[in-house]
């Protein structure tokens, strides 16, 4: 069974600018969550999907955005980049919505922000 | 709301010496407690979990016990090798399907 997929693996964008990030989650998950990875914050939540509706969202700014499709692949977008967006974006897939499922974690995309 | 503290890093071993990664954490009802590991250049993956008081997850070696009575869920292992250097997530769920991470324990082990 293939693993959490995302892409790209590694963006380099300037500030102002828009990102797309995607995620294709393991086949037959249906909760897809993400996370901002930084030496300074550690992990941090952003949002999670669960059959095409976000059910929570984390502490971020509005220019953080997602969407889930039928196939529960996923997509996270930031609008307006700034130097501090850059980061090790992760996505993470389970397969229920039970609290005490694990998470399985995409390689992450690297994005660089000039 | 839920947070999980761990010991700071970097854990500098040496191969075949004992491991303790120490972690608390604060949360409402009773939470699934969790360690991840992400090796460089990698997403995280699951080492292993619990999800009742006293219960004992294990895997690969590592084990760590949920003490509710100290909310703690410290991850040890008798013997690290050299390729059990990565950086070590304690985390919880529960009370709302946001996880919480800690911020990470980095392990160096020299041969």
């Amino acid at each position: 069974k293939a693993g959490v997929t995302q892409t790209p693996r590694y963006l380099i964008k300037t500030r102002g600018q828009q990102v797309t990030l995607s995620c294709s989650p393991i086949s037959g998950h249906r909760s897809v969550s993400w996370y901002q990875q930084t030496p300074g914050q550690g992990l941090q939540f952003l949002f999670e999907y669960f059959s095409e509706t976000q059910r929570n969202k984390g502490n971020f700014p509005g220019r953080f955005s997602g969407r889930q499709f039928s196939n529960s692949r996923s997509e996270m977008n930031v609008s307006t980049l700034e130097l501090g967006d850059s980061a090790l974006y992760l996505c993470a897939s389970s397969p229920s919505d039970r609290l005490n499922e694990k998470l399985f974690f995409g390689s992450g995309t690297q994005l660089s922000v000039l | 709301g839920n947070s999980v503290t761990q010991m700071e890093g970097p854990v500098t071993l040496s191969e075949e010496a004992f491991l303790t990664i120490n972690c608390t954490y604060t949360a409402t009802g009773y939470p699934s407690l969790f360690w991840y590991v992400q090796y460089p250049g990698e997403g995280l993956q699951l080492l292993l979990k619990a999800t009742k008081a006293d219960d004992k997850g294990s895997n690969k070696g590592f084990e760590a016990t949920y003490r509710k009575e100290t909310t703690s869920f410290h991850l040890e292992k008798g013997s690290v090798q050299v390729s059990d250097s990565a950086v070590y997530f304690c985390a919880l769920t529960g009370g709302s399907y946001i996880p919480t991470f800690g911020r990470g324990t980095s392990l160096i082990v020299h041969p």
